[in-house]
């Protein structure tokens, strides 16, 4: 069965604190990796994409990182702010399954402490 | 670009009656969009797989014949709650695939009470 598991469920930093949120998935044969973060309440919001035949992918204080070979992806942000409160979810794009379908992470709920 | 938009943004209806999400896609076309559902502090659960210009693909365990979905244009897909009970009550989350193909874009969700 193709799942996506993410440790820890939940975090808690101090500002300023660099961290690293991790991502691991069951079938190394994917099509992609995306994160997401969610506000309370509200939709998704695309972080970072990385492609089956990329490694990583950065966007100002975040960096996203993939071993398909181990199953793992990890979200390193930089300098933690209170404004980086949210939820954070891991998606795959399977191989095998529909090419379209996303399969979720439970996601790691980030508290940035001020 | 690549925005998507659910209609209303929070509902509340009453046991045994029925109510309608809209999923559009505002500045690009979608052949298919995604309806998720989320409870409290847990993850997405993909429902379905809507289609335009035919029937949508449910995922095992989610009844069709409660959960409507009708994908009648390429920037339009609705999603009809039947006869909600309150096990119903959950967010419910459109997406569509952004021009590109690979990378999926969301709409802000949409939040059923059924009382």
């Amino acid at each position: 069965k193709q799942e996506v598991t993410q440790i820890p469920a939940a975090l808690s930093v101090p500002e300023g604190e660099n961290l690293v949120l991790n991502c691991s998935f069951t079938d190394s044969a994917i099509y992609n990796l995306q994160w997401f973060r969610q506000d309370p309440g509200k939709g998704l919001t695309s972080l970072l994409l990385i492609q089956s035949s990329q490694r990583e992918q950065t966007s100002g204080r975040l960096n996203a990182s993939l071993d398909k070979s181990s199953g793992r992806s990890t979200l390193y942000i930089a300098a933690s702010q209170p404004g980086d409160s949210a939820t954070y979810l891991c998606a795959v794009r399977f191989r095998g399954g529909s090419a379209r379908q996303l399969t979720f992470g439970s996601g790691t709920q980030l508290t940035v402490l001020p | 670009g690549a925005v998507v938009s659910q209609h209303p943004s929070w509902v509340i209806c009453k046991s045994g009656t029925s109510v309608k999400i809209e999923c559009r896609s505002l500045d690009f076309q979608a052949t298919t969009m995604f309806w998720y559902r989320q409870f409290p502090k847990q993850s997405l659960m993909l429902m379905a797989t809507s289609n335009e210009g035919s029937k949508a693909t449910y995922e095992q365990g989610v009844e069709k014949d409660k959960f409507l979905i009708n994908h009648a244009s390429l920037t339009l897909s609705t999603l009809t709650v039947t006869s909600a009970h309150p096990e119903d009550s959950s967010f419910y989350i459109c997406s569509a695939h952004g021009p590109r193909g690979y990378e999926q874009y969301f709409g802000p969700g949409t939040r059923l009470t059924v009382t």
